[in-house]
């Protein structure tokens, strides 16, 4: 079983719509969990922390479920510049990857 | 955020030679990490940095092959050795600070190496 596992995608949605992307990870000792944005060709740039009580950060919310070990990514009123590959990150002593999920959204 | 820069940021290199790419990060950090990324996939971890100490290795990567150095907290050098074809990928070096607002861990990366080994 892969350490970090994402929902494989793509993901087409048109503009506006809210589309929400989930993460499991295998071992309960993960103490910190991270969803970044990486653009084709690009490096991955932190998103956002996800904490145990959820957060919140303009069209994004994150949230984290312990007992279930997952985390979930969830943007409201989607724009085309949201278009890119997501990745779930997980960290234990370093942090391990999701293979990510490719989003695409249309006009 | 952190400001990382990598040097070079792509090469083309042959077959049976070295290639050593320069990480420099803006300020201190405690941990300094390197990726690999084949295109369309996820980061796989190559090693831990370690300063002053030899660098930790992920199952499949050795010393031989990618010898790493830290001489000190805000840079690290990645050797990939006697490359073939298959060494072919982004190298991304990482950083992890800790967030002067949170106190939260946070890592950032480099903007990667493009490698090609013909």
């Amino acid at each position: 079983r892969k350490e970090v596992e994402q929902d494989p995608g793509p993901f087409n949605v048109p503009e506006g719509a809210t589309v929400a992307f989930n993460c499991t990870y295998s071992n309960s000792a993960s103490q910190s969990f991270f969803w970044y944005r990486q653009d084709c060709r690009k490096e991955p740039k932190l998103l956002m922390s996800v904490y145990s009580s959820g957060n919140e950060d303009g069209r994004f919310t994150a949230q984290l479920n312990r007992a279930s070990q997952y985390i979930s990514l969830l943007i409201r009123d989607s724009k085309l510049s949201d278009s890119a590959t997501y990745l779930c990150a997980v960290n234990l002593n370093d942090m391990r990857f999701g293979a990510g999920t490719r989003l695409t959204v249309k006009p | 955020s952190a400001v990382i820069s990598q040097k070079p940021s792509r090469d083309i290199c042959q077959r049976g030679t070295s290639l050593t790419i320069q990480c420099q990060v803006d300020s201190q950090v405690t941990m300094m990490f390197w990726y690999r990324q084949q295109p369309g996939q996820s980061l796989t971890l190559i090693a831990t940095a370690n300063q002053g100490s030899e660098a930790t290795y992920e199952s499949g990567f050795v010393i031989d092959k990618f010898p790493i150095s830290r001489p000190n907290l805000t840079f690290s050098t990645l050797t990939v050795s006697n490359m073939s074809p298959e060494d072919s990928s982004i190298y991304l070096c990482s950083a992890v600070y800790t967030s002067p607002t949170s106190g939260s861990y946070e890592q950032y990366f480099g903007p990667g190496t493009r490698l090609t080994v013909t």
